[in-house]
């Protein structure tokens, strides 16, 4: 079964650049969504498609997926964005999580 | 404004059948889309369990489709999630989810989440 591998935690100052990577074998070859998720609240989707941001998400949240590697970059990280983030891929119509990255803003 | 709202029993008795149902209001099912099944147990992370489409076609998580059920009610604009011989392992937050598609989208739409313990 197709897997995803995402760092457990990553922190970064505030103000700063966080980037967060999920990996997955030829992981490029699909596309990479990923969820925002705060204590006791439902997962928000901040990117699809790659690099696609839904309505309302900041501009500072980015995406990209090439090789092996999609990447989450936060910019100007501020201490609203320490949460959970979790990679998502589509195998053959079904769903693949990463295991999730814990952001803390220090 | 779409919403989704998880509804069921608050405990389920260990081997006995874990049930719940997701309403959906703002959006026909019957439209299109694809509804989902996520859970998650307490401080785990995130784990697929399924998705059905208006027609009823369905993907399942490989690791539970043998205990699996999930069906659509477009009268009702619901669909719902049945997992069969319940363990202690099955105890987390269940989330329904819309995806726009099945190949670049992810669940832009969630529920709250309904906390399922599986006790006796």
């Amino acid at each position: 079964s197709y897997e995803l591998t995402q760092p457990p935690s990553v922190s970064v100052s505030p103000g700063q650049t966080a980037s967060i990577t999920c990996s997955g074998h030829k992981l490029g070859d699909k596309y990479a969504c990923w969820y925002q998720q705060k204590p006791g609240q439902s997962p928000v989707l901040v990117i699809y498609q790659d690099r696609k941001r839904p309505s309302g998400i900041p501009e500072r949240f980015s995406g990209s997926n090439s090789g092996n590697t999609a990447t989450l970059t936060i910019s100007g990280t501020q201490a609203m964005d320490e949460a959970d983030y979790y990679c998502q891929a589509w195998d053959s119509s079904t769903v693949v999580f990463g295991g999730g990255t814990k952001l803390t803003v220090l | 404004q779409v919403q989704l709202q998880e509804s069921g029993p608050g405990l389920v008795k260990p081997s006995e059948t874990l049930s719940l149902i997701c309403s959906v209001s703002g959006y026909s099912i019957s439209s299109g889309y694809y509804w989902g099944w996520i859970r998650q147990p307490p401080g785990k992370g995130l784990e697929w369990i399924g998705n059905i489409d208006h027609g009823g076609g369905t993907h399942y998580n490989a690791s539970l489709k043998s205990r699996l059920v999930i069906s659509v009610d477009t009268s009702k604009n619901q669909f719902s999630l049945k997992l069969t011989s319940v363990t202690a392992a099955d105890t987390a937050v269940y989330y329904c989810a819309r995806a726009p598609d099945t190949s670049g989208w992810g669940y832009n739409y969630w529920g709250q989440g309904a906390l399922v313990p599986v006790s006796s």
